[in-house]
């Protein structure tokens, strides 16, 4: 059972390059959702969907995109990398979200940015 | 965006000493979760709490929801090397959809 995948594993872009993170899993899951982490600011919420075809912004939705055309994937594209989306990106889902759930996430291992 | 207050930010402990660590927050949850992280590897659940009060453990680590609701704590007895890692809290409100992160504790053990 792979639960969550995410690819690639380590990306080098340049500014104004643009890129799609891969997310796929296999279990099911209604919600899922792309959090960036930095260092000494924990885990930000970018997008999440609650199911297939629909999404909704996070915290730190500004320069990416999200689609969820099926319950397994969703990827989250970056149309126009800045040095500022630095960062390690991880893909995580659940069975329900919000208030129907406790949100008992389960992540992928993480895709690290760099963007020069 | 709204975040927990976690503490303490790093420890540097001995192999075989007690850990606490704990999680505050300026709102009521109904939820309150921990997770730890391993050097590059995503967050993964250790313990779930759903009532002020509750006390669970999970081997050496035992974890409480406190009983106002605003707080919850971490606990690990007799740590060990493969304890090193980040520990994050997270907590869950009727009036918040989604998540609320702490920023994470970095264990260290020292050689």
């Amino acid at each position: 059972n792979a639960g969550v995948t995410q690819t690639p594993k380590f990306q080098v872009l340049k500014t104004g390059q643009s890129m799609t993170l891969q997310c796929a899993q296999d279990m099911n899951h209604e919600y899922m959702s792309w959090y960036r982490q930095d260092p000494g600011m924990g885990l930000r919420l970018i997008h999440y969907s609650v199911g297939a075809g629909i999404t909704d912004q996070g915290e730190v939705p500004n320069g990416y995109n999200v689609s969820r055309s099926t319950t397994e994937d969703f990827p989250l594209r970056l149309l126009s990398a800045a040095p500022s989306q630095t960062s390690v990106y991880f893909c995580a889902s659940s069975v329900a979200g919000g208030a129907s759930g406790a949100n008992v996430l389960t992540f992928g291992a993480g895709s690290r940015l760099t963007v020069l | 965006g709204q975040q927990l207050n976690q503490s303490p930010q790093s420890m540097f402990i001995q192999e075989g000493e007690d850990v606490s660590m704990n999680c505050t927050s300026s709102s009521i949850f109904n939820t309150w979760l921990w997770y730890k992280q391993d050097p590059g590897e995503g967050p993964v659940l250790l313990i779930a709490l759903y009532k002020a009060g509750e006390l669970t453990s999970n081997g050496r680590l035992t974890a409480q929801f406190g009983i106002t609701r605003k707080d919850s704590f971490l606990n690990i007895s007799a740590s060990i090397p493969s304890d090193v890692g980040i520990y994050f809290c997270a907590g869950h409100s009727r009036s918040n959809y989604q998540l609320i992160w702490g920023a994470g504790t970095k264990l260290i053990i020292k050689p």
